[in-house]
């Protein structure tokens, strides 16, 4: 079953814009991953985050953990075309660390 | 350095029969975790393996099965194959520690179509 929730389902922005996008999500987890996936390929990891950090940053990402809100965001600053994907959230629970839950993604659209 | 590679990139099959899907793992990697992915839906976990034995299963029917060798590949086999099985398979390795799994890195994946 999927535990994370991502929002908005489509976002659709001009290129040099930021976007942010957000997950929710149910129980406990270990760590909390972001990952971009282009057009029905394989997944690309993004960054991980764990539960006792509240913020991370990679090039033009930062992410943000909120435990007490299970709640995430994601951040890409200045985007570009070549963002244009599906991007998803995928939590791991501190019971089992072998099964990630992914969300249904936003779709981002970045216009050039 | 291979990344995880995937085999075969599409196949279609028809209700009622069998498919094997292959996974290569990423160098230094041990774990593989398979995950389907219906249209646009996110990745499902369906089983993960390690030291060759299946570790941890998500809920999939036992017509999902797979296999680890010792060279860490790994095999996802479906039988009796229904219309609701079409989707994009994804095959994850990764190498855990003690604490928790290490990030994970997906193959591209293999498109199955049951008509």
């Amino acid at each position: 079953s999927q535990q994370g929730e991502e929002d908005p389902q489509a976002l659709s922005i001009q290129e040099g814009e930021n976007a942010t996008m957000n997950c929710s999500y149910k129980t406990s987890i270990n760590n909390l991953q972001w990952y971009r996936q282009n057009s029905g390929r394989g997944l690309v990891h993004l960054i991980l985050i764990r539960s006792n950090e509240r913020e991370k940053h990679s090039g033009r990402l930062r992410v943000t953990l909120d435990t007490s809100k299970k709640s995430s965001s994601l951040l890409i600053t200045a985007s570009r075309a070549a963002d244009t994907a599906s991007y998803f959230c995928a939590t791991e629970p501190p019971y089992n660390n072998n099964d990630m839950r992914f969300g249904a993604g936003t779709r981002l659209t970045v216009k050039p | 350095d291979a990344g995880v590679t995937q085999s075969p990139t599409h196949l279609i099959k028809t209700r009622g029969q069998q498919v094997t899907l292959r996974c290569s793992p990423k160098s230094g990697h041990d774990t593989v975790s398979w995950y389907q992915q219906a249209l646009g839906q996110g990745p499902q976990f369906i089983f993960q393996y390690y030291e060759e034995e299946e570790r941890q299963r998500g809920n999939f029917p036992d017509r999902f099965s797979g296999h680890q060798f010792p060279n860490y590949s790994s095999e996802l086999n479906v039988n009796a194959l229904l219309l609701g099985d079409s989707a994009l398979y994804l095959c994850a390795s990764s190498h855990p520690t003690t604490v928790s799994t290490d990030t994970q890195y997906f193959g591209p994946g293999t498109r199955l179509t049951v008509l």
